[in-house]
């Protein structure tokens, strides 16, 4: 059983303009929400998370908004850079010191 | 700040052969940390986790193990390598009581 889903697999944008990255969840456990960012042949880098009491949270060009009643949270970046080139993965946990459920990944290319 | 060191950074090992991965942490005291793996083209998965020196809860079953003889050192073993034993071992922790998890560099491990 996935229980979070990353369904497309890729996302192709220009330089400047808005990238959003979906995820749907199954688990209601899940009380906290994150999103990582990797490089080939390196660790995922924490970019920003959310918890399952807010819908909406800001860090510089990345902002994650948590529909609870859909399942489904959403990355965006703006104005998207191509140093934002990697893959993004969403991921949820229920409680702290807990086990991270990732999806698969979504591969973001940035256009020049 | 935290740092979270993984050698050997690839290895490639027959099958049948021993393994012995090795994560240590540093600017940080009695962290949970984390083992998962990334196979080709799938998302990341919970090995094992660990809470403190000595306690290892396994997440799902296989042909590895893992100890924590220190509390900033976490080891990943097996005594018989598989050919599915091959992909992205990545090494995470998290401070007490914190959603969020950091990752190491991780070791990308080839088995043949």
């Amino acid at each position: 059983d996935q229980q979070v889903k990353q369904n497309s697999p890729s996302l192709s944008v220009q330089e400047g303009r808005i990238s959003i990255l979906n995820c749907d969840y199954t688990n209601s456990m899940f009380d906290y929400f994150l999103w990582y960012k990797k490089y080939p042949a390196e660790g995922p880098t924490f970019l920003i998370s959310i918890s399952s009491i807010k819908d909406k949270n800001e860090d510089g060009r990345f902002t994650v908004f948590l529909n609870k009643s859909a399942k489904h949270l959403s990355l965006h970046i703006v104005p998207s850079q191509p140093g934002d080139s990697a893959v993004y993965f969403c991921a949820g946990i229920s409680g702290a010191n807990s086990k991270l459920t990732f999806g698969k990944g979504i591969t973001l290319s940035v256009r020049p | 700040s935290q740092t979270i060191h993984q050698w050997p950074a690839t290895l490639v090992q027959p099958v049948g052969s021993p393994l012995s991965l090795e994560c240590t942490v540093e600017g940080t005291s009695n962290p949970n940390l984390y083992w998962y793996r990334q196979a080709a083209g799938r998302g990341l998965q919970l090995l094992f986790y660990s809470v403190g020196i000595g306690q290892i809860s396994s997440e799902v079953p296989q042909n590895l193990s893992a100890s924590r003889p220190q509390d900033r050192q976490f080891i990943l073993s097996s005594k018989k390598l598989l050919l599915s034993d091959s992909g992205f071992y990545l090494c995470a922790l998290s401070g007490a009581s914190s959603y969020e998890q950091y990752f190491g560099p991780g070791t990308r491990l080839t088995v043949t």
